[in-house]
């Protein structure tokens, strides 16, 4: 079973269209991320939920909101799609507030977005 | 500049050879991560350091907390060692993951 999963894997879409990327961890884990990979491998996070509140939320434009609807499902929604958006977003996960258990983050395959 | 720097950014190596990627960082930490992504996209978590070294099979990774310094070694390189490996610390007062740019290997046959 996977332990993180991301649908969809490709996304591709017109400018100024509305998408939501879903996210899903089976390992009860209570802290989830999103990360968004540009198209030089550089990995920035973007938000962060713990037991599904807002803990991390990094200069994103609000065209992008995340949405936690229980503690294993953390998913982006964005609105009005701009060319820059393109790009390779990761959801990951993480369980307990030990360092060891905060800090192992596992990672999902990957939504790639690419915007036209 | 960066908060988290690797080196080198590319690298290519005969399959056999020893490999020693490398990272810096200018910020107090509390943990420091080593991540290899696949060409397909996947990562995966490599280490977790605090201090020390530490390893599992071929692959070593030791941190020096004075230097601010981490390296990651492969021993006995083999071409499906071939991916981006990035280095990623959790900053100490911000609590946040913050990433390198990623070092590309390619281990050829």
């Amino acid at each position: 079973d996977t332990a993180v999963s991301q649908t969809p894997k490709y996304l591709v879409t017109q400018m100024g269209n509305d998408k939501s990327i879903k996210c899903e961890q089976n390992l009860g884990h209570d802290t989830m991320y999103w990360y968004k990979q540009d198209s030089k491998k550089f990995l920035k996070i973007m938000f962060s939920y713990n037991n599904k509140e807002l803990i991390i939320n990094e200069t994103v434009p609000n065209r992008f909101s995340p949405k936690s609807p229980d503690k294993a499902h953390l998913n982006l929604h964005i609105n009005s799609l701009e060319l820059g958006d393109s790009a390779v977003y990761f959801c990951a996960s993480s369980g307990g507030q030990g360092l060891i258990a905060k800090n192992i983050q596992y990672f999902g395959a990957g939504t790639r977005l690419s915007v036209l | 500049k960066n908060e988290v720097e690797q080196s080198p950014q590319n690298l290519t190596a005969q399959e056999g050879e020893f490999i020693t990627i490398n990272c810096s960082y200018s910020v107090g930490i509390s943990a420091l991560h080593w991540l290899q992504q696949h060409p397909g996209g996947g990562i995966v978590s490599l280490f977790m350091l605090s201090s020390g070294k530490k390893k599992h099979g071929r692959l070593i990774a030791t941190i020096n907390i004075q230097e601010k310094h981490s390296s990651l070694h492969i021993t006995a390189s083999h071409p499906r060692d071939s991916a981006v490996y990035i280095c990623a610390v959790r900053s100490y007062n911000t609590d946040k993951l913050i990433f390198g740019t990623g070092t590309r290997l390619q281990v050829f046959p």
